[in-house]
């Protein structure tokens, strides 16, 4: 059974463009997470994703956003780049939302802002 | 509000010598305790789940266990290939639209030397 899988693995992005990554879930799965891992703050929410509904929405500001696809595949978008949003973005997935299933990670894409 | 720290951040083991990393939390209502291990450049790998006190999992070198409070990973004999940074993480606590969020502790990074 296939993987999380993320697109690009590596961006090199400069101030004030924008950027938009790819997530295809684990197959059957219908729940899809975000995070931002940085060295100081660890793995942070961004949202979640289930059924082309944002189900939930952690603390980050409205340059970041997202959206899922009717097979369940999502893309998140940042605008507006800031250096601060340089860190590798993680996408899991769950096979339903609400669950205390355990969610399985893609290997993320590294997003440089120079 | 809902806190997962993790203990010690780092950790260094001769090859063979056995120790345990700590997850203590805070969480209403707790559905679930999660570790997963992370490789550098990788996303998190999902090693166990535990979802009640007293329950133990086992995986190789790896025991996990649950207390009202805390979690512990055992790592009895450690290897070289077991270096990695663990990290756990538990569902946000239960209630309207929190959904697909964990948190996570800010892990343990071991090292094993042969």
């Amino acid at each position: 059974k296939a993987g999380v899988t993320q697109t690009p693995r590596y961006l090199i992005k400069t101030r004030g463009q924008q950027v938009t990554l790819s997530c295809s879930p684990i197959s059957g799965h219908r729940s899809v997470s975000w995070y931002q891992q940085t060295p100081g703050q660890g793995l942070q929410f961004l949202f979640e994703y289930f059924s082309e509904t944002q189900r939930n929405k952690g603390n980050f500001p409205g340059r970041f956003s997202g959206r899922q696809f009717s097979n369940s595949r999502s893309e998140m978008n940042v605008s507006t780049l800031e250096l601060g949003d340089s860190a590798l973005y993680l996408c899991a997935s769950s096979p339903r939302t609400g669950s205390n299933q355990p969610q399985h990670f893609g290997d993320g894409t590294r997003l440089s802002i120079l | 509000e809902d806190q997962v720290t993790q203990s010690p951040e780092a950790l260094r083991l001769q090859e063979g010598e056995s120790s345990s990393l700590n997850c203590s939390y805070t969480v209403s209502g707790l559905r679930g305790l999660f570790w997963y291990r992370q490789d550098p450049g990788k996303g998190p790998e999902f090693l166990f789940t535990l979802y009640s006190a007293g329950e133990e999992k086992e995986k190789e070198r790896l025991k996990a266990t649950l207390t009202k409070k805390e979690s512990f990973l055992h790592i009895t004999a450690p290897k070289p290939e077991d270096s990695a940074t663990y990290l756990c993480a538990v569902p946000q606590a239960p209630g309207s639209g929190n959904t697909g969020k964990l948190i996570f502790g800010q892990g343990t990074t071991l090292q094993v030397k042969p």
